[in-house]
């Protein structure tokens, strides 16, 4: 079964702060994708990539970028972390047809 | 524009009984459908899913329907058990889309409560 890690599952962060976010997943995928989940707002996509180097923006990609020099590790940066940011944060990799996901990372910004 | 919605913030339902979940599409183009299931602090977890040449495709006590002309698509839980509980997400695909990175699109999610 692929294996997606996310580095954290809870974070509590300042105002002001440069937050990575990390994701790494064992079967050599091409594509990644980094979600936030918020209540009735669904799974919104961040960013995603298809490749190494290779970045997309998704639909709410304001206030954030990433970064992908290796094809198993996907990083998530917010480069000043606002309290709009406290989300629930999905990593993904595409798997047949399908996503498998990470444990998510809780990040609350205060 | 939302392509895919779920409609029902949220649904409850007995212990026992049948669990319907609901979903509309409004790109013709998708032709793979799935649905996901979340727990709290937890990340979204593979259910069933459903090709566009299918109307119906069963796992257990999960059954998803596919109306194509109508661009809906239903998730049947039979019978549902408290811990069916969850948050439960629409996603589609178009598989036609070369250069779509394989990005799925999501609905907004139905919050599934069973009492026992």
């Amino acid at each position: 079964d692929v294996k997606v890690t996310q580095s954290s599952r809870y974070l509590v962060k300042r105002t002001g702060e440069k937050v990575f976010l990390e994701c790494v997943q064992d079967m050599d995928h091409e594509n990644m994708f980094w979600y936030r989940q918020d209540p009735g707002l669904g799974l919104r996509l961040i960013y995603f990539s298809y490749d190494v180097k290779m970045k997309e923006k998704g639909d709410i990609p304001e206030g954030y970028s990433v970064s992908r020099e290796k094809k198993e590790r996907f990083s998530l940066i917010l480069e000043s972390a606002s309290t709009n940011q406290t989300s629930m944060y999905l990593c993904a990799t595409y798997t047949n047809y399908g996503y498998t996901f990470g444990s998510g990372t809780r990040l609350t910004v205060v | 524009d939302q392509q895919v919605k779920q409609n029902s913030p949220s649904l409850s339902v007995q212990e026992g009984r049948i669990s319907i979940l609901n979903c509309d599409y409004t790109n013709s183009m998708f032709d793979y459908f799935l649905w996901y299931k979340k727990y709290p602090a937890e990340g979204p977890t593979f259910l069933i899913s459903i090709s566009s040449i299918k109307d119906k495709n069963e796992d257990g006590r999960f059954t998803v329907f596919l109306n194509k002309s109508a661009k809906h698509l239903s998730l049947h839980i039979v019978p549902s058990q408290p811990g069916d509980s969850a948050v439960y997400f629409c996603a589609a695909i178009s598989r036609k889309k070369e250069t779509s990175g394989s990005r799925l699109t999501f609905g907004e999610g139905t919050q599934l409560t069973v009492n026992p």
